[in-house]
């Protein structure tokens, strides 16, 4: 069982293709995080979703990203037209429904855009 | 705009030695503190979770908090070479959302 499950594990693109990031969150786990990190760097917040519903994306760039979480399927996060600033890792997060319950990671999508 | 601080490091113990790794926080009105450690080129994974002042303890672990001062620590007991590694702290406050500091790079050598 299951942990957070992320896929694919390495996606390579070239410049202005689209990246399809997806996520499935632990059994029993309603919301679900992303976050990017770029080498040598912390973590960075994204989007934060519910199932049909973003609660925040105040860490999303305005342009080309976008993300959603249906009722039925996996986490995905979108980038549009992607440029070699968008290289880095993306790690999935999930927890339960409690404000103070700690987030537990998948093994990250390491993008890289040539 | 909330702000998780860490020292980056390196941190360099000894083998068997206390390892003590520091967090400072902006937001006053922060929860949950959470640690976690990151193996290069691994994702995050939770070591503990604090909510409370005072010390929490789980095996070589502690976690001490100190809201007043808004503060929180990770001491690591008896450190071993498979504990280096990046020790990140997490902050949550009202929004839910654990704003990351960037990581304190612990090396322990033997």
């Amino acid at each position: 069982n299951a942990g957070v499950m992320q896929n694919p594990r390495h996606l390579v693109r070239r410049r202005g293709q689209e990246a399809r990031l997806r996520c499935s969150p632990m059994k029993g786990h309603s919301h679900v995080y992303w976050y990017r990190q770029l080498p040598e760097e912390g973590l960075k917040f994204m989007v934060y979703l519910q199932k049909e519903n973003i609660i925040d994306e105040s860490g999303m760039p305005k342009e080309r990203f976008s993300a959603e979480f249906p009722k039925e399927g996996p986490s995905i996060l979108r980038i549009q037209q992607v440029v070699r600033g968008d290289s880095a890792a993306y790690f999935c997060a999930s927890s339960r429904r409690e404000s103070n319950s700690p987030l537990h990671f998948g093994n990250g999508t390491r993008l890289t855009v040539t | 705009q909330k702000e998780v601080e860490q020292n980056s490091g390196p941190l360099s113990v000894p083998e068997g030695a206390i390892a003590s790794l520091n967090c400072t926080y902006s937001d006053r009105g922060s929860q949950s503190f959470f640690w976690y450690r990151q193996y290069s080129g691994k994702s995050p994974e939770l070591i503990m979770f604090i909510y409370s002042n005072g010390d929490k303890e789980d095996g070589r672990f502690t976690a001490q908090l100190n809201k007043a001062s808004q503060y929180v620590s990770l001491l690591i007991r008896d450190s071993q070479p498979s504990d280096s590694a990046t020790y990140l702290c997490a902050v949550t406050s009202g929004s839910y959302i654990p704003t990351f500091g960037r990581g304190t790079s612990l090396i322990v050598h033997p």
